[in-house]
Order: structure tokens, then C-alpha cells, then sequence
């Protein structure tokens, strides 16, 4: 089956330091999507690529979080420098850019800042 | 802009109960809308959807009409089983305009006990 796959799938890291997390989308989906999960917020769209490029990035903190798409067949989205309240449950999801098709998504990068 | 408002959480139910999770939106177009579904430590998975009006969409189970006179998608189950303890989440993706991102509501925790 098909799958987007997201690593790492766990992350401790010290606050201050750097996190990159990546995505391998669906082969074939064109359009790639950074969701951010959380207990109080719950699903925050972080942001949004169409053929590569960015097309919504506003929810997004743009001082420490960027978002990239160096070839089709990688996201990333990196954060410097990490801070306690970045932890959480990142998901990368792929899909067709028309609206009636499915979004799908990884199974997410859990990351805990301490 | 677009929502989806949710039942809260969390609901229990004994096994073999009748569920019912009900879901309204708001859009500005017409929007193609899903139930997605994540089960602890996993991410989220597609349900089922419905992608014009009057449409049914059916899965494990599960069903949900589109309504657009009320617009509303609740999801809908005869017989719940211990196996359906997750979280679930209507969400909807809509057909104009640039950004056809997921807009979720906030999920609505299910547990069934045996």
C-alpha cells in the first residue's frame, strides 16, 4: 500500500536546538500538508504546498519554523530553535489537489522539547 | 471562512450501543466533507466521505449523508465495538478557491466499553 512516511517517528531533543522532520508524500500526490496536533489546540495547519510550492504558510510561527519541498518526494519542516512549546504531534499528509480527493497522513513525528 | 463544529467529548458507550457524532460546517462554496478516524499513537485515517449532496458514505460500519439543507454530516454507527475507541473527526475540503486544505473540527473522543 501506498503511505506517506514521515521520520523520525520520535524525537527528544534539548530546547535550543535544531529539529528537522521529513515527509515522503504518496508518489503521484501533488499537493503536501504540515498539520501540528496537540492536546489544547488540537489540529493546526502549519502549512500547505502545491506542486512544490508554498501556497499557505500562515499558521505557521515564521521566526523559528520553516517548511520546504526540495524535490516531490520530500517535505520538511524544521524548527531552530526548538522551545518546550513545540512539543507535539507533527503530521505530514499528501493528496490530489482537487477537493473531493482523499488527504492522506502519516503516521507523525512525536516530538517532545525539554 | 470555512468550520466544522463537532459534538464534544468524550462519549461512552457500551458495546452493541447506537452512535451518533454529530457534525455541522460552514463554507462558502461546496465542499467535499470526511470523517477521519485516529486510534492511539497512530495518525489519522480516512473513514469515509461524501462529496455532493444527498451523498452516502458508508465504511466498517460507519455511514454519514451530506445534508446540505442543514449542513450537516453525522456519523452514524448500529453497533459499536470495543475496536471503535478512537478519536474521530469530520472534516471538510472545499471546491473553490486556491487553498483546498482539510479544515477539522476538533474531534470527539470515543470510547466503547464491553
Amino acid at each position: 500500500d501506498a503511505r506517506v512516511t514521515q521520520t523520525p517517528r520520535h524525537k527528544v531533543t534539548e530546547m535550543g536546538q535544531e529539529v528537522t522532520m521529513r515527509c515522503q508524500p504518496i508518489l503521484g500526490h501533488n499537493t503536501v500538508f504540515w498539520y501540528r496536533q496537540t492536546m489544547m489546540q488540537g489540529l493546526e495547519l502549519l502549512a500547505y504546498f502545491r506542486n512544490r510550492a508554498p501556497l499557505d504558510d500562515s499558521g505557521m510561527p515564521k521566526d523559528r519554523f520553516s517548511a520546504e519541498m526540495p524535490d516531490a518526494t520530500l517535505a520538511t519542516l524544521k524548527i531552530q530553535p526548538s522551545e518546550p512549546r513545540d512539543s507535539a504531534v507533527y503530521f505530514c499528509a499528501s493528496g490530489l489537489a482537487e477537493s473531493g480527493n482523499t488527504i492522506y497522513f502519516g503516521e507523525g513525528s512525536w516530538l517532545t522539547v525539554v | 471562512g470555512d468550520s466544522v463544529t463537532q459534538m464534544e467529548g468524550p462519549v461512552t458507550l457500551s458495546e452493541e450501543a447506537f452512535l451518533t457524532i454529530n457534525c455541522t460546517y460552514t463554507a462558502t462554496g461546496y465542499p467535499s466533507l470526511f470523517w477521519y478516524v485516529q486510534y492511539p499513537g497512530e495518525g489519522l485515517q480516512l473513514l469515509l466521505k461524501a462529496t455532493k449532496a444527498d451523498d452516502k458514505g458508508s465504511n466498517k460500519g460507519f455511514e454519514a449523508t451530506y445534508r446540505k439543507e442543514t449542513t450537516s454530516f453525522h456519523l452514524e454507527k448500529g453497533s459499536v465495538q470495543v475496536s471503535d475507541s478512537a478519536v474521530y473527526f469530520c472534516a471538510l475540503r472545499e471546491k473553490v478557491g486556491s487553498a483546498r486544505q482539510l479544515t477539522f473540527g476538533s474531534g470527539t473522543q470515543l470510547t466503547v466499553l464491553p
